[in-house]
């Protein structure tokens, strides 16, 4: 199996300033077809996940531009420009190139 | 609107058996993957299988397979996932979501809002 790695498991930010979220894989997402299935998504506290980013970089539909995927190969990263109160919650990355599909255990996003 | 609604929460005694549904909306339903994911009290996200109701191929995690069966109902647009004897370790929240796999992506794009298992004596 592919195994995600998060880093942090938690992060505590300032209303306002930047976030980053590592995800790296035990071995390369890049697929036989030429492309990466790795996406990130959000739990708020009490709610199912939503996604966020698809095929590393592409925002999902009503995502706020504040956030933005980037990485290749093994090694991935989420950002939030400006957090806001709304984006407390648990991050996922999750690999969908490989079956059984996986994902990292979770980065806690709280406010400090 | 795509929508995938779950059925209710269930409380079982361990050996019994169960049953839980999803049924999809707002989309072709045979032209989609749909997944469940377990998420354990206080834990994240664990894979459990998909399922493509246009010919029920399915997939199961290898941690998984053989502890729940995973069906499709193209009918009535609903997935299930079903176990034939419980374990107080099946206490979970269980969400179904709707993968897309197309022009160059796969992601659980639409999901559920979950269905809670508690598993007790």
């Amino acid at each position: 199996d592919i195994v995600m790695t998060q880093s942090p498991l938690s992060s505590p930010v300032t209303l306002g300033q930047p976030a980053s979220i590592s995800c790296r894989s035990s071995q390369s997402l890049v697929h036989s077809d030429g492309n990466t299935y790795l996406s990130w998504l959000q739990q708020r506290p009490g709610q199912p996940p939503r996604l966020l980013i698809y095929k590393i970089s592409n925002r999902f539909s009503g995502v706020p531009d504040r956030f933005s995927g980037s990485g290749a190969g093994t090694d991935f990263t989420l950002k939030i420009s400006r957090v806001e109160a709304e984006d407390v919650g648990v991050y996922y990355c999750m690999q969908a190139t490989q079956f059984p599909y996986t994902f990292g255990q979770g980065t806690k996003l709280e406010i400090k | 609107e795509v929508q995938q609604v779950q059925s209710g929460a269930e409380v079982k005694k361990p050996g019994e058996s169960l049953k839980i549904s999803c049924k999809g909306s707002g989309y072709t339903f045979t032209s989609y993957w749909i997944g469940w994911v377990r998420q354990m009290p206080g834990r994240g996200l664990e894979w459990m299988g998909i399922i493509y109701p246009g010919d029920s191929d399915t997939r199961y995690s290898p941690s998984f397979q053989g502890q729940v069966t995973i069906s499709a109902d193209k009918s009535i647009s609903t997935a299930y996932l079903q176990w034939s004897s419980l374990k107080a370790s099946d206490t979970a929240m269980y969400y179904c979501a709707r993968l897309t796999c197309r022009d160059g992506t796969c992601a659980f794009d639409y999901w559920g809002q979950g269905t809670l298992v508690t598993v007790s004596s």
